[in-house]
């Protein structure tokens, strides 16, 4: 059975820093492409990255918002998924997920892991 | 980047009843190599993960339920649920996956009329 399970979240204070996991397993991760996506309160969902496995080059690609303050990272031994996120801004509150990445499609998910930031 | 739009921003529908939710894409998702068409549609409940319902635009993932359908080519997609069931009560979203950033739909939330 797949599994992703976020870990990381918090509360963190705006200009701070945070590191999100996503360990995975299941499934051969060094194989997988892997997202991240987040929810924030009373808004939709919002893609915000994407890494390609290391045998595709390892390419991670961000969405705008984002692009300068997060960096999204693998660790195929740990089987883990990283989400380094720096100079938060309160906007930047939200659940963020992991997903699988197929062809067109995420299949899998995690639960979820909460990141609030706040003064 | 891809602009996608979905209407209803809401939905009541009667249990028994169709639902049709209705997404535009800014740009065609169709990849002239496959003809197929990159829209991907999910399914999220309060508290949990969005779950995987529709790829290529129209086919659906193992496990749905067929009362779960999508159509459309192009810039037009559809969801489009036969038989509206009170566990369908959620937020849809629409997501292409023809170029990055791989953007959403902003959510069409059905609910029981």
């Amino acid at each position: 059975e797949v599994q992703l399970v976020e870990s990381g979240g918090g509360l963190v204070e705006p200009g701070g820093s945070l590191r999100l996991s996503c360990t995975a397993s299941g499934f051969t991760f060094s194989d997988a492409w892997m997202n991240w996506v987040r929810l924030a309160p009373g808004k939709g969902l919002e893609w915000i990255g994407r890494i390609k496995k290391n045998a595709d080059g390892g390419t991670i690609d961000y969405a705008a918002p984002v692009r300068d303050r997060f960096t999204i990272s693998r660790d195929d031994s740990k089987n883990t998924l990283y989400l380094q996120m720096n100079s938060l801004k309160n906007d930047d509150t939200a659940v963020y997920y992991c997903s699988t990445h197929e062809m067109a499609r995420s299949t899998h998910w995690g639960q979820g892991t909460l990141v609030t930031v706040s003064s | 980047d891809i602009v996608m739009t979905q209407s209803p921003d809401s939905l009541a529908v009667s249990l028994g009843e169709r639902a049709t939710i209705n997404c535009k894409s800014s740009h065609s998702v169709l990849y002239s190599s496959n003809n197929k068409n990159s829209l991907t549609w999910y399914q999220q409940k309060p508290g949990q993960p969005p779950k995987l319902l529709i790829y290529w635009a129209s086919t659906r993932e193992s496990g749905v339920p067929d009362r779960f359908s999508g159509s459309g080519s192009g810039t037009d997609f559809t969801l489009t649920i036969s038989s509206l069931q009170a566990e369908d009560v959620a937020v849809y979203y629409c997501q292409q996956y023809y170029s990055i950033p791989f953007t959403f739909g902003p959510g069409t939330k059905v609910h029981i009329k």
